[in-house]
């Protein structure tokens, strides 16, 4: 089993939807989550940085972690065609290990 | 966060050859990262590269394939040996924001080996 699953789509919305993008992990140790984006051809650029269990906010986009379910998601509001990517979730345990999902490919059609 | 830049962006090489990927960061940091991206698959840690240490390798790599140096704080090179086809792939480096537990990457480098 891998330590991070990340469904890799390809996901397909219309401008304007709200996206969910979701990872599940195994390790309980993992206490640093994190987003990040991947536009083609480029290096993955961080998105959102969440510690622990809960909600955060920035802009159109959240991040949710249920630590007691192993689960964690990314939502975009009001999605538009430049939030075309591929869309990493990353986690991190107390030794600063990284551990990366494969990716979820997001097309936002105009 | 920091400003990495990473040369080449894209090199197409021959089998056998080697070829030494620079990493630059615009601050001082303690952590570099090696990763290897091939498409569709997670990215994969190839080596941890402090300054002042040896580079520490995952299961997997090792160092005649992949030497890394770590000259100063803002700097590292990965080079890849003996380059077969199998050695395609992005390769990123990333840098660790010291307490911040947050990874900030490289563009990358694509590599294409005939």
């Amino acid at each position: 089993q891998k330590e991070v699953e990340q469904d890799p789509g390809p996901l397909s919305v219309p401008e304007g939807a709200i996206v969910s993008l979701n990872c599940t992990y195994s390790n309980s140790a993992f206490q640093y989550f994190m987003w990040y984006r991947q536009y083609s051809r480029k290096g993955p650029e961080l998105l959102m940085y969440t510690y622990s269990s809960g909600n955060k906010e920035d802009g159109r986009f959240t991040a949710q972690v249920d630590k007691s379910s192993k689960y964690i998601s990314l939502f975009i509001r009001d999605s538009q065609p430049s939030d075309s990517a591929t869309y990493l979730c990353a986690m991190a345990d107390n030794f600063n290990k990284f551990y990366f999902g494969s990716g979820t490919k997001l097309n936002v059609k105009p | 966060s920091a400003v990495i830049s990473q040369k080449p962006s894209r090199d197409i090489c021959q089998r056998g050859t080697s070829l030494t990927i620079q990493c630059q960061v615009d601050s001082q940091v303690t952590m570099m990262f090696w990763y290897r991206q091939q498409p569709g698959q997670s990215l994969t840690l190839i080596a941890t590269a402090n300054q002042g240490s040896e580079a520490t390798y995952e299961s997997g790599f090792v160092i005649d394939k992949f030497p890394i140096s770590r000259p100063n704080l803002t700097f590292s090179t990965l080079t890849v040996s003996n380059m077969s086809p199998e050695d395609s792939s992005i390769y990123l480096c990333s840098v660790e924001i010291a307490g911040a537990n947050e990874q900030y990457f490289g563009p990358g480098t694509r590599l294409t080996v005939t």
